[in-house]
This record gives structure tokens, C-alpha cells and sequence, in this order.
């Protein structure tokens, strides 16, 4: 059973420049997370998608923008690329349904962006 | 919004002791979940809580969810050198939507390093 999946593991950037990150959930996974982790850092969420839509966001600007595919896999996009977005981007899938099971988010290995 | 203390820091401690880290809030969480992030890899669920006074057992892992509400802690036993990283609480604010469809408040984290 496949976990969580993102692409690339490790990207550099320079300002002003534009990026897009992937991830597959893991099997039977519909919704998708998105979080940043600065350096000694906890996570901070960034927004999550549901049947193809963004349902919730956090406080970050309308430079990082999203998408969510049919097959429930999803982008992460952040334009106008600043040094302070550099950090590990994390995945996060949730099961299916509504059942409590569905509080729990499941993480992919993260992608480290570096802005020069 | 929401936030999570988490505590203590960092933990030096000899393998074979017991260790026991706690989160606090100072709002309502609906679910509390503990993860464990090693460097340059995504955290890793360990247990999760959905109801107020559960307690659970993962291996040498046992979590509680608090009566209040506001606040978990984590217990490992008997520690080994594996157990070096950095542990997170998560959270998920009440009132909440249900169904995963909420982004998920992290604590700093707690380092431990394990001494031979």
C-alpha cells in the first residue's frame, strides 16, 4: 500500500521565479493538505482540497494557489517566489468518508524549496 | 487563531529512561494527534485521539487525550536509541466541519536526544 507521494524531494529557486510541487495521496485517500515547515519549525497549514476544491486556507497570500485532480492527486503552485518561502512543503492525504478516521492526516516525505 | 505549547523543548536523557512530553492549549481541540519527524523526512502518525480522557497505546507509546479538552501528552517507556527526533502534537480546533476538512494546528515540537 502505497503512502503519500511528492515530487520533486529537492528544488532551488531564485526570487521572483514561479513553482509547482506534487503529491498523490495515499490509496483510498480523497482529501489532500498542504503545509509549510520552516527550519525548526512546526507546520503551518496552507489550504486543503476536497472533490477538486479548495476547502479550507490558512494565512497564507494568494501567491500560493492549488489544485486538486480527479484522481485526487494535487499542486501546490507559489508565484513571485520570496527567500522566506523557503522551507519543507508537506503533503498531508485524509481517508474517505465521515468518520472520525477522517481526522487523521497522513504525511508525505515533503519537498525541500530553496529560494536563492 | 489557536495555538499549541508544547514541552519541553528538547530533552537530553539516557537510553532505558521514560520520557513524557505534553501539549497545551488554551481553546478547545477536537482531536489531538502525535507525530514523530526525523531530518529531511515527513512526520510520522504515531497515535491519534478523538475523545476527551482516551487513552492509547501504541508499542512502548501511550497517549491521552484530556478531559478538558486543552491539552495532550505523550509517554514513551523504556527509551531507545530509534526514539531520537523530534515529536509533534496536532491538532484539529473545535468547533470543526468534520470529515478531515480541517487543517491541523502543530505544537514547536519536542527534540530528544537519547544518550548511550
Amino acid at each position: 500500500d502505497a503512502g503519500v507521494t511528492q515530487s520533486p524531494t529537492h528544488l532551488i529557486k531564485t526570487r521572483g521565479q514561479q513553482v509547482t510541487l506534487r503529491c498523490s495521496p495515499k490509496s483510498g485517500h480523497d482529501t489532500v493538505s498542504w503545509y509549510q515547515q520552516a527550519l525548526g519549525q512546526g507546520p503551518q497549514f496552507i489550504f486543503q482540497y476536497y472533490e477538486e476544491e479548495e476547502r479550507q486556507r490558512g494565512n497564507f497570500p494568494d501567491r500560493f494557489s492549488g489544485h486538486q485532480f480527479p484522481n485526487y492527486s494535487s499542486e501546490l503552485n507559489v508565484n513571485a517566489l520570496l527567500l522566506g518561502d523557503s522551507a519543507l512543503y508537506l503533503c498531508a492525504s485524509s481517508p474517505l468518508g465521515r468518520s472520525r478516521d477522517t481526522d487523521t492526516q497522513y504525511f508525505g516525505p515533503g519537498t525541500r524549496l530553496t529560494v536563492l | 487563531g489557536q495555538q499549541l505549547n508544547q514541552s519541553p523543548q528538547s530533552m537530553f536523557i539516557q537510553e532505558g529512561e521514560d520520557v513524557s512530553m505534553n501539549c497545551t492549549s488554551s481553546s478547545i481541540f477536537n482531536t489531538w494527534l502525535w507525530y514523530k519527524q526525523e531530518p529531511g523526512e515527513g512526520p510520522v502518525l504515531l497515535i491519534a485521539l478523538y475523545k476527551a480522557g482516551e487513552l492509547t497505546s501504541n508499542g512502548r507509546l501511550t497517549a491521552q487525550f484530556g478531559i478538558t479538552r486543552k491539552d495532550s501528552f505523550l509517554n514513551i517507556s523504556a527509551s531507545i536509541p530509534s526514539d531520537v527526533g523530534i515529536y509533534f502534537c496536532a491538532g484539529l480546533p473545535y468547533p470543526y466541519s468534520g470529515g478531515g476538512a480541517d487543517g491541523l494546528t502543530f505544537g514547536k515540537g519536542t527534540h530528544l536526544i537519547i544518550q548511550p
